[in-house]
């Protein structure tokens, strides 16, 4: 299973453009880079996937190297809504099976 | 569109009681999970079911067993609940099994004390 690894908290203010790095220097050929946000007392929601390159979507972009051993999730001009737990997770094949394993994930806190 | 159901949202058990959580989806989806998180900590897999009739372990089944009832439901069961089972439950489903791809779809958690 790939792990990852992640900063444990980060502050920004809002307004500012927030950049979160994951690493998984272990990653499989086929597994795919999936970030999660987390409110208190609710579950994960999926906030944006990504393999190679670049992916973009109306919430976040994603940044994934050539060598894909880190990814990096960019929040563009946050706001306090935006703060919540980041989960980094890479995805993790064995024949039909899945087995997705959550990092510790990074907390994120905006301020005014 | 209800996604992924959990029953209860809140329990408190006595050490040593037994209970089942219960988790639906009606997104039609093939793998659902049993996490559990305590506090200040990521989500560790407890079980899963890649599919229909198929569980497995993952990182910490102990104490714990499931049952895929069917296509939609994935109970979780603690037949002799302990103090350090205290902690949030949250299942989940996906599309799976599909190689190298996987978007999961969270429930709002059960909130579990054990005493």
């Amino acid at each position: 299973l790939a792990k990852t690894t992640q900063p444990i908290s980060m502050d920004s203010y809002e307004g500012q453009e927030v950049n979160i790095t994951c690493s998984h220097n272990n990653i499989a050929t086929n597994d795919y880079i999936t970030w999660y946000q987390q409110f208190p007392s609710q579950g994960p929601r999926f906030i944006i996937q990504g393999y190679k390159t670049k992916v973009t979507n109306e919430v976040a972009s994603l940044f994934i190297p050539a060598d894909r051993k880190s990814s990096t999730l960019s929040l563009p001009r946050v706001s306090l809504s935006d703060t919540a737990v980041y989960y980094c997770l890479v995805g993790a094949t064995s024949g039909s099976a899945r087995q997705l394993t959550f990092g510790s994930g990074t907390q994120l806190t905006v301020l005014p | 569109n209800a996604g992924v159901t959990q029953t209860p949202k809140f329990q408190v058990l006595k050490t040593g009681q037994s209970m089942t959580l219960q988790c639906a989806q009606d997104m039609n989806h093939n793998s659902m999970y049993w996490y559990r998180q305590d506090p200040g900590m990521g989500l560790r897999l407890i079980y899963y079911s890649a599919s229909e009739g198929t569980t497995d372990k993952g990182e910490v089944p102990n104490g714990y067993n499931v049952s895929r009832l069917n296509k939609r439901e994935f109970s979780l069961r603690l037949e002799s609940a302990a103090p350090s089972q205290t902690s949030v439950y949250f299942c989940a489903s996906s599309e799976g099994p599909r190689t190298g791809y996987e978007k999961l779809f969270f429930g709002s958690g059960t909130q579990l004390s054990v005493l």
